[in-house]
């Protein structure tokens, strides 16, 4: 099965500084690559995700790296503020499903200071 | 749009009862998932469906039930709770692998 390892499980960062995750994954069939951040008592939310056709995406101060032939994909925030920080995961979908059946990474716990 | 409800939001259980953790979702999505959170160990997914009237395991199914008579709920069943299962248990649905989050529920088994 498919099996995500992410780093690192800590990260911290002043504010304006930038912040990388790394993430990789195991499964080569797997072609979608999503980032979730997760804030005290709620639920992850999708933050940004990556489809295994193109090899960046951007949103604003967020941006996913994929590299297929080594299986590793980034997370870069830029310009972090304090509300950036949270727990981040990154996730694969095992097996290439397209329903999804994600498999996560164990967590980044990142902290903004001001 | 309400997304994905889960209910309760806490509970605490005994060793051996049984209770159900209710989900509920309003997207109409066709695939809905169940996954618990444990410190240090990210999201391992207990079981999930790909639609009404399907159900496969997951990671980590021991000990727990599911069933999906509609495509709105997809609830999951505590057969005789232990205390290994002391968990953040989140719901999730999803229609093309984007998944929605439930808010979870947060069980303690003593």
């Amino acid at each position: 099965g498919e099996n995500v390892e992410q780093h690192p499980s800590t990260l911290s960062v002043q504010e304006g500084d930038s912040a990388v995750i790394k993430c990789t994954y195991s499964d080569s069939a797997s072609n979608y690559f999503p980032w979730y951040k997760q804030e005290l008592g709620k639920g992850p939310q999708l933050i940004i995700d990556i489809r295994s056709n193109v090899g960046e995406k951007k949103d604003q101060r967020i941006a996913v790296t994929l590299n297929k032939t080594a299986k590793h994909f980034s997370l870069h925030i830029t310009e972090t503020q304090p509300e950036d920080s949270a727990v981040y995961f990154c996730a694969a979908n095992a097996g290439g499903t397209s329903y999804g059946k994600l498999t996560f990474g164990q967590g980044t716990i990142l902290t903004v200071h001001p | 749009n309400a997304g994905v409800t889960q209910t309760p939001k806490f509970q605490v259980l005994k060793t051996g009862q049984s209770m159900t953790l209710q989900c509920a979702q309003d997207m109409n999505h066709e695939y809905m998932s169940w996954y618990r959170q444990d410190p240090g160990m990210g999201l391992r997914l207990i079981h999930y469906s790909v639609g009404a009237g399907i159900t496969d395991q997951g990671e980590v199914p021991n000990g727990y039930n599911v069933s999906r008579s509609t495509t709105e709920d997809f609830p999951l069943r505590l057969l005789s709770a232990a205390p290994s299962q002391t968990s953040v248990y989140f719901c999730a649905s999803s229609r093309d692998s984007s998944y929605t989050f439930g808010s979870g529920t947060r069980l303690t088994v003593v």
